[in-house]
């Protein structure tokens, strides 16, 4: 079975622009969350989203939003960009009430906002 | 909110046993804890997860004392390959109570 996939890989971008990272999650799973990984502020929970739905979402700005896809796929935005939101995004994908309570990571896509 | 403390780091030795503990101590009723090891240039990969006492896998075995304030990732016998960053992750999934842990890096020598 294929993991989490996550594109693009890499991406850089300037102040003030948007971006737009893409989550393909493990076949099956319904659940995909963001997360954004700093060396100063480690791993933060950004958002969940279960059937096309945002369930749950962290403490971040509204300029973060998502959405998911009736495919499970699910892409997550950011606008206006700052220097700060250089980070690594993760996302993971689970299948609610399985017999493993538990979500799966990609490999994330790692963000320079110069 | 749970907030979780790790130690920076560590070091071992091939062969021996490795012991990494987290402080949880406004952990909540609901919350579980799992462990995750992470790569360079990877995600967090899932080692073990527990709600109290003891938890062993075919990896790993979580340690969880009846306050639940604390948990200790036991690793058997690491090998080079265990050199990764581990953390520990507090709350429900399903929840936006997801605190990880600063993460320890742990290097093995031979």
């Amino acid at each position: 079975k294929a993991g989490v996939t996550q594109t693009p890989r890499y991406l850089i971008k300037t102040r003030g622009q948007q971006v737009t990272l893409s989550c393909s999650p493990i076949s099956g799973h319904r659940s995909v969350s963001w997360y954004q990984q700093t060396p100063g502020q480690g791993l933060q929970f950004l958002f969940e989203y279960f059937s096309e739905t945002q369930r749950n979402k962290g403490n971040f700005p509204g300029r973060f939003s998502g959405r998911q896809f009736s495919n499970s796929r699910s892409e997550m935005n950011v606008s206006t960009l700052e220097l700060g939101d250089s980070a690594l995004y993760l996302c993971a994908s689970r299948n609610p009430g399985g017999p493993l309570e538990t979500q799966y990571f990609g490999p994330g896509t790692r963000l320079l906002v110069l | 909110l749970a907030k979780t403390t790790q130690p920076i780091s560590m070091d071992s030795y091939e062969g021996q046993e490795v012991n990494i503990t987290c402080s949880h101590n406004n952990i909540a009723t609901n919350d579980y804890i799992t462990w995750y090891q992470q790569f360079p240039s990877q995600g967090p990969r899932f080692i073990i997860q527990g709600y109290k006492t003891k938890v062993t896998n075919e990896v790993a075995s979580l340690f969880i004392p009846a306050d639940r304030k604390s948990s200790t990732l036991s690793l058997p016998r690491v090998s080079l390959s265990d050199t990764a960053v581990y953390y520990c992750l507090v709350g429900a999934l399903g929840t936006d109570k997801l605190i990880f842990g600063t993460g320890t890096r742990l290097q093995v020598f031979p």
